[in-house]
């Protein structure tokens, strides 16, 4: 039973075009919704993270949209370009000391981004 | 400053053999994490360990065991491997902030 669901599997956007990959949690519990961006080989790095106290968060080119009533959250790629190409993860965990900040992971969405 | 470093890249194994993935850190970071990642299911937690002397299991622990050897280092072992084994390791850690710092992943086939 995956706690965290995400489509799509993968995508193929244009140079300049929007990627979007939605997110989809079941446990009220979580606090903390982190993406995480891992390109072919090597291991996942923090991309941008949110907290449920915001409804979004911009760091440069990457959004998150987070909606908590619907338990849903999106990641959004403004301006794609080739070297965004790349898996991404979603995942959640709850920051509660005693949790262990364990993360949940949500099943993948890989991009490309054709020149 | 070399991150979370993990050790071995690639190893191929017969069913019945024993193996130790092994996994250090150089930040000083309290918190490590085993995961494993399959195709379409994401990274699942194999088990943690919230601080030296301290392991916990995660999602999907049957079959594997883990030592936290000092603050640096936390060792994953197989012992009797199995193919439904076969799967990319990545070790990661974490101080008392939100982010994981991630390894670079074993790549394990059992056969």
């Amino acid at each position: 039973q995956q706690q965290v669901k995400q489509s799509p599997q993968s995508l193929i956007v244009q140079k300049g075009g929007i990627s979007i990959i939605n997110c989809a949690y079941e446990n009220t519990a979580f606090d903390y919704f982190p993406w995480y961006q891992q390109f072919p080989g090597k291991g996942p790095a923090l991309l941008i993270a949110i907290r449920p106290d915001v409804s979004e968060k911009k760091e440069g080119r990457f959004t998150i949209s987070f909606n908590k009533s619907a338990k849903q959250f999106s990641l959004h790629i403004m301006d794609s370009q080739p070297g965004d190409s790349a898996t991404y993860f979603c995942a959640a965990s709850t920051m509660i000391k005693a949790a262990g900040n364990k993360l949940t992971f949500g099943g993948g969405t890989r991009v490309l981004v054709k020149p | 400053n070399a991150g979370v470093t993990q050790t071995p890249k690639f190893q191929v194994l017969k069913t019945g053999q024993s193996m130790t993935l092994q996994c250090a850190q150089d930040m000083n970071h309290n918190s490590m994490y085993w995961y494993r990642q399959d195709p379409g299911m994401g990274l699942r937690l194999i088990y943690y360990s919230a601080s030296e002397g301290t392991t916990d299991k995660g999602e999907v622990p049957n079959g594997y065991n883990v030592s936290r050897l000092n603050k640096r280092e936390f060792s994953l072992r197989l012992e009797s491997a199995a193919p439904s084994q076969t799967s990319v390791y990545f070790c990661a850690s974490r101080e008392t902030g939100d982010e994981q710092y991630f390894g670079p992943g074993t790549r394990l086939t059992v056969t």
